[in-house]
């Protein structure tokens, strides 16, 4: 079965630091992946998404985010947070067995110190 | 600027009562989704639709129904809402296999008393 693991429940990193969300998957083919993140009672925006080509994606907001199929992973890095960074990320799979249909993790909080 | 409207931002209903939360998409998106959001829980999926008058159960359907009349419409439909459905509600919408990712509303905050 499709899973998204995200080890951070929370994270706080000081402003112009970098940062990197981790998230591992588990899927049997190559599966469609995404980062979303979601500003406090709003709904969720789509910061990027990998289904193919490079392993490397670029988003919005200056993230970027890595596919490594050797470690099911599919980490969110940013080399400088700024204050307005400060949200909830998801990852996500899509694909497969499981069709259109999108597994969220659990979410990873960020907070982000002056 | 393409997006995903739900009617509500915030409800407030009592414990009985029939509710209705309508999502519209303008985006001629095949696919409509609607998930709840708690604290610890993340998203679960309550049900989907893959086209005009279709409708799929997803993770946690007790309790709801959904309706889709018209490709850009969803609604879902608490019969008799209870505490319990106190909880954040997200419509989403895609296209496709799915590759290209949703679209979210903004979401409906129920609070049912």
């Amino acid at each position: 079965a499709q899973s998204v693991t995200q080890p951070d429940i929370h994270i706080t990193v000081s402003e112009g630091a970098s940062l990197e969300l981790r998230c591992n998957y588990s899927y049997g083919a190559t599966p469609y992946l995404f980062w979303y993140v979601q500003s406090p009672g709003q709904g969720l925006q789509l910061l990027l998404k990998y289904f193919s080509g490079d392993t490397l994606v670029q988003g919005i907001k200056g993230f970027e985010a890595e596919f490594k199929r050797s470690q099911s992973s599919f980490n969110l890095r940013k080399p400088s947070v700024h204050w307005s960074d400060a949200a909830e990320y998801f990852c996500a799979v899509a694909g497969g067995t499981g069709g259109f249909k999108t597994i969220f993790g659990a979410g990873t909080r960020l907070f982000v110190k002056a | 600027d393409v997006k995903v409207t739900q009617s509500s931002r915030y409800l407030v209903k009592r414990t009985g009562e029939k509710v209705f939360l309508e999502c519209v998409q303008d985006m001629d998106h095949e696919n409509m989704f609607w998930y709840r959001q708690d604290p610890g829980l993340g998203l679960r999926l309550i049900y989907f639709s893959y086209d005009v008058k279709m409708k799929e159960k997803g993770d946690i359907p007790e309790g709801y129904s959904v309706s889709r009349e018209k490709k850009e419409r969803f609604s879902l439909i608490l019969e008799s809402a209870s505490t319990n459905q106190t909880s954040m509600y997200l419509c989403a919408s895609s296209t496709g296999s799915g590759k290209y990712g949703y679209t979210f509303g903004s979401g409906t905050r129920l609070t049912v008393v």
